[in-house]
């Protein structure tokens, strides 16, 4: 089945590293993504990894995938204010269109 | 600039009513999608669509109508059958769907939609 989970919340202090959990089910995903979500706002795309690396970094992003766990993580360095938002992962379901099955959001807040 | 303009921020809706939630992008995207976002949840596919004057449903399409006339625009009716519709409507595009080739999808700034 179609399931992908994400704990809901997450405080850290500025300047400290935040690590973001995410599990799915399929494992014949192509693509995992993650997205941020300001209050009142759609989403952004953050960063995305294919299904046969293990990590990919961007500036103060980090991606880590563990296939055969099916574990996803993402972990924010020197975390700032500004990064306070919920964060959604999601994998892109092998189907003939691009379907993306997403989790319910990890809220972090970041405080000074 | 390229992106994706949903139109209104804020919608109410009285009982009984039709309404339509406006969504235009200028990426010449092929592939266009309605999601719906209710508190605590992720974001679930209401309808999808490939191509111009084709869509078709998602996971919980009933209650929703939408048309593709144009490669542009995607508008989704949020018919007086959907009882619960109070939520927060997202439309996203992406390129056209190859297998395996990354094709992330871009989102619009959403609409809130509220009954009266």
């Amino acid at each position: 089945g179609e399931d992908v989970e994400q704990s809901l919340f997450l405080s850290v202090r500025e300047g400290d590293s935040s690590v973001i959990n995410c599990t799915y089910t399929d494992s014949s995903s192509t693509y995992l993504y993650w997205y941020k979500q300001e209050p009142g706002a759609g989403l952004q795309l953050l960063t995305y990894i294919f299904s046969n690396m293990d990590m990919k970094q961007d500036q103060r992003l980090t991606v880590l995938l563990n296939k055969k766990d099916k574990h996803l993580s993402l972990r924010i360095a020197d975390t700032q204010t500004g990064d306070s938002a919920i964060y959604f992962c999601a994998e892109s379901m092998n189907t003939g269109f691009q379907k993306l099955v997403f989790g319910t959001g990890t809220r972090l807040l970041v405080s000074p | 600039d390229g992106g994706i303009t949903q139109s209104p921020k804020y919608l109410f809706r009285k009982e009984g009513q039709n309404v339509t939630l406006s969504c235009e992008q200028n990426l010449n995207h092929d592939a266009m999608y309605w999601y719906r976002q209710d508190p605590g949840q992720g974001l679930r596919l209401i309808y999808y669509s490939q191509i111009v004057n084709d869509f078709q449903k998602g996971d919980i399409a009933e209650g929703y109508s939408v048309s593709r006339e144009k490669k542009e625009s995607f508008p989704l009716t949020v018919t007086s059958a959907q009882k619960n519709p109070t939520a927060f409507y997202l439309c996203a595009s992406s390129n056209q769907v190859l297998p395996k080739i990354n094709q992330p999808q871009h989102f619009g700034d959403g609409t809130r939609l509220s009954i009266l």
